[in-house]
């Protein structure tokens, strides 16, 4: 168990809607980064928060957004779902404002878009 | 543009050998590499990392090397055992770029 805690697991919805993500970090931990790994595809970076401000970005589509909320939770949102959506999307949070090591990686979200 | 490339989809050891997996980058700017395995249906989990300052980082059965010359860097498990049948992900990161980019992963299977 690495501390982290995706929801939902699995998420089933149609092309055109929009969807949240959850994610709660490890107790401490005020990075919080998201991931999407699609088939065949390794992780995909999409998006760093450290201590509630957006750090780092990376290949997030303009229909997505995130936020990390005082209580240190991060939600991913996404919308006006398309069929290449459907993927996996893990949450990893950290302790460090900078990357140098290891990151706790959630169980992930997998979204099926239909 | 992959950065981090993995390019063997998969790997067969036989149990008691060594398994070797590879990765090559093309950022000379990254400051630390990291491996991460990944058993189905869990998250990732970290197994070893080496700074670019490095050329050799030991951990138990587990070993990364990394030569900068070639941008390459390998993780040797000596002796393979069945748990350790996963995917592994290489990984890089840049600190003033604070993000950690993955390979596509390898798939190892241990066989009996």
């Amino acid at each position: 168990d690495s501390g982290v805690t995706q929801t939902p697991k699995h998420l089933i919805t149609a092309t055109g809607q929009r969807v949240t993500l959850r994610c709660s970090p490890r107790s401490g931990d005020l990075s919080v980064y998201w991931y999407q790994q699609s088939l065949d595809q390794g992780l995909q970076f999409l998006i760093q928060y450290y201590n509630g401000e957006e750090r780092a970005k990376g290949n997030i589509l303009e229909r997505f957004s995130a936020q990390q909320f005082p209580d240190l939770h991060s939600e991913l949102n996404l919308s006006s779902l398309e069929l290449g959506d459907s993927a996996l999307y893990f949450c990893a949070s950290s302790d460090r404002r900078t990357i140098t090591g290891e990151l706790f990686f959630g169980e992930g979200s997998r979204l099926t878009v239909l | 543009d992959q950065q981090v490339k993995q390019n063997s989809p998969s790997l067969s050891v036989q149990e008691g050998r060594i398994s070797i997996l590879n990765c090559d980058y093309t950022n000379s700017m990254f400051d630390y590499f990291l491996w991460y395995k990944k058993y189905p249906a869990e998250g990732p989990t970290f197994l070893i990392s080496i700074s670019s300052i490095k050329d050799k980082n030991e951990d138990g059965r587990f070993t990364v090397f990394l030569n900068k010359s070639a941008k390459h860097l390998s993780l040797h498990i000596v002796p393979s055992q069945p748990g350790d049948s996963a995917v592994y992900f290489c990984a890089a990161s840049a600190v003033r770029d604070d993000k950690i980019i993955f390979g596509k992963g390898t798939r190892l299977h241990i066989l009996p």
